[in-house]
């Protein structure tokens, strides 16, 4: 099985801070890499699918990158909604998710 | 606009079954593949069945392989989750999630909202 390693496993960061959350793959997944958002009491939200492609809808401030076995998702500037917890995926051999990023408010 | 609405959750007894529904509308759902997914009380997301557009194609994960069987009805448009000999640990809401996939992605694009499963004596 792969497993999805993500950090931190929690921040506290500011409106207007640049957020970068790291997400590693336990084997190489080639570009087999989604991001999703979900806020508390509310399902998963797609936010990046392939590594780097935004859904549609979801702000440009929100971008991914990276190859292989690591992986990033960068706000480049957090807004009061994006107060969440962050999960990475893998879907290059069955389904995994990590197991969660929550970025809090400082 | 795609809409995934799940039943069949509720409390229930180690060792017994439960069978979870999802509706599906607005897309050509024979056309998609289909996921259930879970997430118990506090904690992360996990990843449980899979269903290919023509109900062909199964797979599980390892902690519910040959107790959950994942099926479908195109013609009503419905997927279900049937659980058996269940487990405390399946305690979790369990969403349904709409397969998109190609030669170069593969992601869950629409979620339903969720049903709670408990199991407790």
């Amino acid at each position: 099985d792969i497993q999805m390693t993500q950090s931190p496993s929690s921040l506290s960061a500011s409106v207007g801070d640049r957020v970068i959350i790291t997400c590693r793959a336990s084997q190489s997944i080639s570009s087999f890499l989604n991001w999703y958002q979900q806020k508390p009491g509310k399902a998963p939200r797609i936010l990046i699918y392939a590594v780097s492609n935004l859904q549609s809808g979801v702000p440009s401030r929100f971008s991914g990158s990276g190859s292989g076995t690591d992986f990033t998702l960068t706000i480049s500037s957090l807004q009061p909604e994006d107060f969440a917890t962050y999960y990475c995926q893998q879907s290059y051999i069955t389904w995994t998710f990590g197991q969660g990023t929550k970025v809090e408010i400082k | 606009q795609v809409q995934l609405v799940e039943s069949g959750g509720g409390v229930v007894q180690p060792g017994r079954s439960l069978k979870l529904t999802c509706a599906a509308s607005g897309f050509t759902f024979r056309s998609f593949g289909m996921h259930w997914v879970r997430q118990a009380p506090g904690k992360g997301l996990e990843w449980v069945a899979v269903i290919s557009d023509d109900g062909s194609n199964r797979y599980y994960a390892d902690s519910v392989k040959g107790r959950f069987t994942i099926s479908r009805d195109n013609s009503k448009k419905t997927v279900s989750l049937q659980m058996n000999s269940l487990r405390t640990e399946d305690s979790a809401v369990y969403y349904c999630a709409k397969r998109r996939s190609s030669r170069y992605e593969d992601y869950f694009d629409y979620w339903g909202q969720g049903t709670l499963v408990t199991v407790s004596s």
